[in-house]
């Protein structure tokens, strides 16, 4: 089946770190960029990184730059997103997304994992 | 930095024609490829249109897109509204300088 699951998600103290994974079945992981976004409660969509297709490259929102890490395990067809000094405005549902383009940017993301919630907060 | 403007909602009745539109800060919207999103309560967001007026493969062609080079704007038209478009919608397009994803702030349409 085509799919991508997150897990990792959950409650965390201000301060404190959190490990995101999204695991990625039934296509070619090793071939496209992946991308992280997310969402805070009852608000719109943020982009919040994205690595090429071979973990070479990444690139981050200014808003989690030096934060957060993006990063991937082509073997284990996995996308990670390491977070850390996290603030209360970090707190948001996580979704990892596929871009359709072989080895490039499109835009076209065809493909979005259920999201995970993180919740920041005392 | 690139930033994309949208109106917060939009309202029209069943049958009718709507168009929601996403406005550039900078630059030419045109200059990299504008898409569109629908996003249901409770959902991750599914694409509707790519490279500015592209339909995916399952879209149906009630949904169209547009650029507007001289107002630096795209465009979102959902034609024969149908009560299951209610939903909302965002544009994106990429900043190339800055390699990164800029997202409108999302138009919710009630039908």
């Amino acid at each position: 089946e085509v799919q991508l699951v997150e897990s990792g998600g959950g409650v965390v103290q201000p301060g404190g770190s959190l490990r995101l994974s999204c695991a990625a079945s039934g296509f070619f992981f090793e071939d496209h960029i992946m991308h992280w976004v997310r969402q805070p409660p009852g608000k719109g969509l943020e982009w919040v990184a994205h690595v090429t297709w071979d973990g070479v490259q990444t690139y981050y929102a200014d808003s989690v730059e030096g934060r957060f890490t993006v990063s991937r395990d082509n073997s284990k067809k996995t996308l990670h997103l390491q977070m850390n000094s996290l603030k209360t405005e970090d707190t948001a549902t996580y979704f990892c997304a596929k871009d359709i383009a072989d080895r490039d940017y499109s835009g076209y993301w065809d493909l979005w994992g259920q999201g995970a919630l993180v919740t920041v907060s005392s | 930095n690139l930033m994309l403007t949208q109106p917060h909602s939009v309202s029209e009745s069943p049958g009718k024609t709507v168009t929601i539109s996403c406005t550039g800060n900078s630059g030419t919207i045109a200059a990299n490829y504008v898409q569109w999103y629908q996003q249901r309560p409770g959902s991750a967001p599914t694409i509707v249109i790519y490279e500015h007026d592209q339909r995916p493969s399952g879209v149906p062609d009630r949904f169209s897109g547009s650029i507007d080079s001289s107002s630096n704007s795209a465009s979102l038209i959902i034609s024969g509204l149908k009560t299951e478009d209610e939903a909302d919608y965002y544009c994106q397009s990429y900043d190339t300088f800055r390699h990164s994803v800029a997202f409108g702030g999302g138009t919710k349409l009630t039908v």
